[in-house]
Order: C-alpha cells, then structure tokens, then sequence
C-alpha cells in the first residue's frame, strides 16, 4: 500500500523567512496531494492541493510543487508569520481507494519573532 | 454552513467498555471518512461510509464499525476497548463528484477518547 515519509519532523525559522517542508510517496499511481495545517487541540485544515496533472499551485504565500517522477512533494510557506506556527502534514491518495488519504508523519513548524 | 460536526468532544472510558462517536457531514457531502489520530502522529485512516456502506477499510481490527445512515451522518462504534484506543478520532467528509480519490476532504474538531 501507500506509504508517505514527511521531513523535517520540526523545523523552527525566523519570522520572514522560508519554509519548504517535503514529502515522499510510494505508490506512483497516487493522483492527490493535500496539505492541512493543524494547530494544538483543533481539526486538520485543509491549506492547498495538488493534482498529479499539476506541476505547481499557489495561494498567496503558501506554494506546492510536484515531482511525479521522482515521487516527491513539497510545501514552500514565504515570508513566514508566527500565526504560521502549526503542525503541517502531507498526504496521498492512492486512486484505487477512494479519497483514503495516507498521513505523513506530521512537520512541526515553529515560526520565531 | 456548520462544517463537519462531531459529538461528544471528549470522552473518558474504562478498558473493556463499547464506545460510539457521532459525526455529521458538510452540508452537500455525502461521503464520511474516520481517521484515528495517537499523539503526535498523522492520522491513520479506519474506514469510508458511501450510500450507507463501508468502501473502504485501514488496518484496524473488527472491534472497530460503523454506520452510516440515510442523511449521511455517521457513527464509530469501538468495542471491547484497549487502553491503545487512547487518540484523537476524526471524522472527515467529502463530495463525491470531483472524482472519488481526488476529492477535498474536510475534518470536525475530533473527539479525544481516553481509556483508562
């Protein structure tokens, strides 16, 4: 089955700065790629998608690229805020189940003022 | 619109005791997902509720079942309960339409089980 490996586990940046958070999957018929953002004690939001007949999607600050050849995903967060400080996760969707989605193991991003 | 509402927020239960949380759909959607989610870990997914049956299941064991009824609400029914059974359970809904695997699926605010 599907198996997402997400990196870094935490990853702390000054306020105004970068975030590039990646993910790689296993299954290269996997055709959806969504991202939720997950503060403490709240429900997972969704934050951007990716389709795999998409290279690139952006939403103001938030970016998502896909590699469909080298199986990989990745999440760019520009000009980072503190109200960006949040769990961030990744996942796939193997067409063959439906909108199952396979969870990364979760991004702590911590963004310092 | 009232989102993805789940009922109740927190629970505490005893091992060995059945448990069953509830979840209501967004309003349009008529797939119903649960995920359960341990303490810093992403969410693994238990199963999916379509037109009132089960489509799909993670590797969860059969004390793990559900239900979904006419208007698309859902319940999780966990029996026979394991102090593991400790996590966050979300239930996520989806519109059908988009092309199954590719549609969005939006999440309630969970209910924390705690078995002790």
């Amino acid at each position: 089955g599907e198996n997402v490996e997400q990196h870094p586990s935490t990853l702390s940046v000054q306020e105004g700065d970068s975030a590039v958070i990646k993910c790689t999957y296993s299954d290269s018929a996997s055709n959806y790629f969504p991202w939720y953002k997950q503060e403490l004690g709240k429900r997972p939001q969704l934050i951007i998608d990716i389709r795999s007949n998409v290279g690139e999607k952006k939403d103001q600050r938030i970016a998502v690229t896909l590699n469909k050849t080298a199986k990989h995903f990745s999440l760019h967060i520009t000009e980072t805020q503190p109200e960006d400080s949040a769990v961030y996760f990744c996942a796939a969707t193997p067409p063959e189940y439906g909108n199952k989605l396979v969870f990364g193991a979760g991004t702590i991003l911590r963004v310092k003022s | 619109d009232a989102g993805v509402t789940q009922s109740p927020t927190h629970l505490i239960k005893t091992r060995g005791q059945q448990v069953t949380l509830r979840c209501s759909p967004k309003s349009g959607h008529d797939t119903v997902s649960w995920y359960q989610q341990a303490l810093g870990q992403g969410p693994q997914f238990i199963f999916q509720y379509y037109e009132e049956e089960e489509r799909q299941r993670g590797n969860f064991p059969d004390r793990f079942s559900g239900h979904q009824f006419p208007n698309y609400s859902s319940e999780l029914n966990v029996n026979a309960l394991l102090l593991g059974d400790s996590a966050l359970y979300l239930c996520a809904s989806s519109p059908r339409g988009t092309g199954s695997s590719q549609a969005e699926a939006f999440f309630g605010q969970g209910t924390r089980l705690t078995v002790v």
